[in-house]
């Protein structure tokens, strides 16, 4: 299986900063990378496909860019709305795997 | 863009037995490749298998864990996927969401395995 970690684990941030959560995977995922966000008790609702497509409806303060193994997810100005855990996804290949989840919490 | 709806979790005892179902809507289920991902309390997301449609053979594929104990199927007339979970262990406790894939999630349903 591809195992895909993410980092930090958690971050402190305030609104209006810019946050940056990156993803790792352990091979080539030839960017089949998505990006989600949950809260607390919501399915995870899908923020990024393709490894920097922005989905309908998503804001464009999210972005995504990288290729191959290395991703990243860039909130450009955080918003109380987005306090949440973020989690990546390889679906190149089966399984698809997750990373561990990045919590933004509120500083 | 479509919505799924899961239904038929609960509360069982180890080593018995549970019916998920995931009714979908708002697009051609039956051409749809689906998926059910699982999320123990507190943890991160597990894919736990997928049903490839008809038109691709149909087949599924599991992860380890769940493998020889659940079976994926799918009514495409009825629009729903099901998942029957048998040989329940505590560690299959869990919220289970069905899922297109990548775009389309449903809401999800609990699963308690406990004595």
């Amino acid at each position: 299986d591809i195992q895909m970690t993410q980092s930090p684990s958690s971050v402190s941030a305030s609104v209006g900063d810019r946050v940056t959560i990156t993803c790792r995977a352990s091979q080539d995922v030839n960017n089949w990378l998505a990006w989600y966000q949950q809260k607390p008790g919501k399915a995870p609702k899908l923020l990024i496909y393709a490894a920097s497509s922005l989905q309908s409806g998503v804001p464009s303060r999210f972005s995504g860019s990288g290729s191959g193994t290395d991703f990243t997810l860039t909130i450009s100005s955080l918003q109380p709305e987005d306090f949440a855990t973020y989690y990546c996804q390889q679906a190149n290949s089966f399984p698809p795997t997750f990373g561990g989840g990045t919590k933004v919490e509120i500083k | 863009e479509g919505q799924l709806v899961e239904s038929g979790g609960g509360l069982v005892k180890p080593g018995g037995s549970l019916r998920l179902s995931c009714r979908a809507s708002g697009f051609t289920f039956s051409n749809a490749w689906m998926s059910w991902v699982r999320q123990a309390p507190g943890k991160g997301l597990e894919w736990v298998g997928r049903i490839k449609s008809k038109t691709d053979g149909g087949t599924t594929d599991y992860v380890a864990p769940v493998k020889g104990r659940f079976t994926i199927s799918r009514h495409d007339s009825k629009n729903t996927l099901y998942m029957q979970m048998n040989s329940l262990k505590t560690e299959d406790t869990a919220v289970y969401y069905c899922t297109t894939g990548v775009h389309v999630w449903g809401q999800g349903t609990t699963v308690t395995v406990s004595s």
